[in-house]
């Protein structure tokens, strides 16, 4: 079955340390994205690829940092310069062009201990 | 101001009403028009797109106002399974996608 993949579902970090989020699609997407929801809030944008070897910032980049080595994977990385790290993180995909829809992964619960 | 601005609610109605959202976008050269169902602790799912003509899937209609820069969604005989957050979706170009902030919407019995 086709879709996207994150991993893990939950993770626990302390202070100071930086996590990396795995976002795998074999949906044959060529752009992906990185959203964070934070609770009772709308998602807003991380990052976004919409080729291989190619990104750009979204809205809160600041203490991230992503790669797309690969056209099916997307990884996310919180670094510790990111100050409020606690948040619900949602990978997409999706192909280019105006009709077409965005598809979510099951989202990473992350939460800074 | 947001790209993408909905009122967060919550409503709260009683089953079988009919319930309205409103979501405005500031681009006016924004492409294509979506609206996602959320449920809580979980990714949002595509309910509908939402083109000029306007489109009804069942119960749920959508409509677009360019002019206005304005799109909506029509929940008409609402169930308790439609207790969600309702995302409104804008593709500002071919790859940049905003989502709103979100409408709460709770049915009771």
């Amino acid at each position: 079955d086709g879709g996207i993949t994150q991993s893990p579902k939950y993770l626990f970090r302390k202070e100071g340390q930086n996590v990396t989020l795995s976002c795998e699609q074999n949906l044959n997407h060529d752009a992906m994205y990185w959203y964070r929801q934070d609770p009772g809030q709308g998602l807003r944008l991380i990052y976004y690829s919409q080729i291989v070897n190619d990104f750009q910032k979204g809205d809160i980049a600041e203490g991230y940092s992503v790669s797309r080595e690969k056209k099916e994977s997307f990884p996310l990385t919180v670094t510790s310069a990111q100050k409020n790290p606690t948040a619900f993180y949602l990978c997409a995909s999706s192909t280019p062009g105006h009709r077409n829809t965005i598809y979510f992964g099951e989202g990473s619960w992350l939460t800074v201990v | 101001r947001k790209e993408v601005e909905q009122d967060p609610g919550p409503f709260n109605v009683p089953e079988g009403a009919t319930v309205a959202f409103n979501c405005t976008y500031s681009n006016s050269a924004s492409q294509s028009f979506f609206w996602y169902r959320q449920d809580c602790r979980k990714e949002p799912k595509l309910l509908m797109s939402v083109y000029s003509s306007g489109n009804e899937d069942g119960r749920f209609t959508a409509q677009l106002n360019r002019a206005s820069q304005y799109i909506s969604l029509l929940i008409r005989d609402s169930k308790l399974s439609d207790s969600a957050t309702y995302l409104c979706v804008v593709r500002s170009s071919a790859s940049k996608i905003i989502f709103g902030s979100g409408t709460r919407l709770s049915i009771r019995p």
